[in-house]
């Protein structure tokens, strides 16, 4: 059983243009969360998905970020007009079942590097 | 904010016992995360505490005291391995969900 996968795992983009990050939860899990990790932070919770439905999107900025989780295919998070402060490590992580991050499995995130 | 506290570092020895220290506020607090991240790589979940008292698993083991919003993590028999960030994690309730609030991590660093 394939865990959750991110892709890519290393991304770089130039300030002001776009970054999509993918993630694939594992076999049979309908829920995902994105955290992002910026350097010598904690992890900071951003969005929480269900397929097509966003359930709390309470950690994430106002503006230039968005999340989707459609009925096929990966989850993305997507960030217009990056910005340095935009560099960080997003992880995602999917569980099985309803309101239950006790039981969430990590992706091995993806790196994104603004220059 | 829920703030989750824990040292920045920590150094101990190969074979030897630490403790990871972890303090939460516990408002709308469900139960407590211990995770292990090596640099560069995702975290992994090692225990959760919802009800006071010690949880053993193998040479881990996780104290949770709702009380006085404490935890720590017992690592016994410290191998070069056990060289990595760990995470403490409270859930909490709130807008709908639940939702994991972590602290910055401990690098622990075992040496021979």
């Amino acid at each position: 059983n394939a865990g959750v996968m991110q892709n890519p795992r290393h991304l770089v983009r130039r300030r002001g243009q776009e970054a999509r990050l993918r993630c694939s939860p594992m076999k049979g899990h309908s829920h995902v969360y994105w955290y992002r990790q910026l350097p010598e932070e904690g992890l900071k919770f951003m969005v929480y998905l269900q397929k097509e439905n966003i359930i709390d999107e309470s950690g994430m900025p106002k503006e230039r970020f968005s999340a989707e989780f459609p009925k096929e295919g990966p989850s993305i998070l997507r960030i217009q007009q990056v910005v340095r402060g935009d560099s960080a490590a997003y992880f995602c992580a999917s569980s099985p079942r309803d309101r239950a991050p006790y039981e969430q499995y990590f992706g091995p995130g993806t790196r994104l590097t603004v220059t | 904010g829920q703030n989750i506290d824990q040292p920045t570092e920590m150094t101990a020895t190969e074979g030897a016992i630490v403790q990871i220290n972890c303090t939460y506020q516990t408002s709308g607090f469900n139960g407590l995360f211990w995770y292990q991240q090596h640099a560069g790589e995702a975290p992994t979940f090692l225990s959760y505490n919802v009800l006071d008292g010690l949880e053993e698993k193998g040479r881990f083991s996780s104290f949770l005291s709702r009380s006085k919003g404490y935890s720590y993590l017992l690592l016994k028999e410290l191998q070069m391995k056990d060289s990595a960030s760990y995470l403490c994690a409270g859930l909490y309730s709130g807008a709908g969900s639940y939702q994991l609030t972590f602290g910055k991590g401990t690098k622990l660093s075992v040496i021979p």
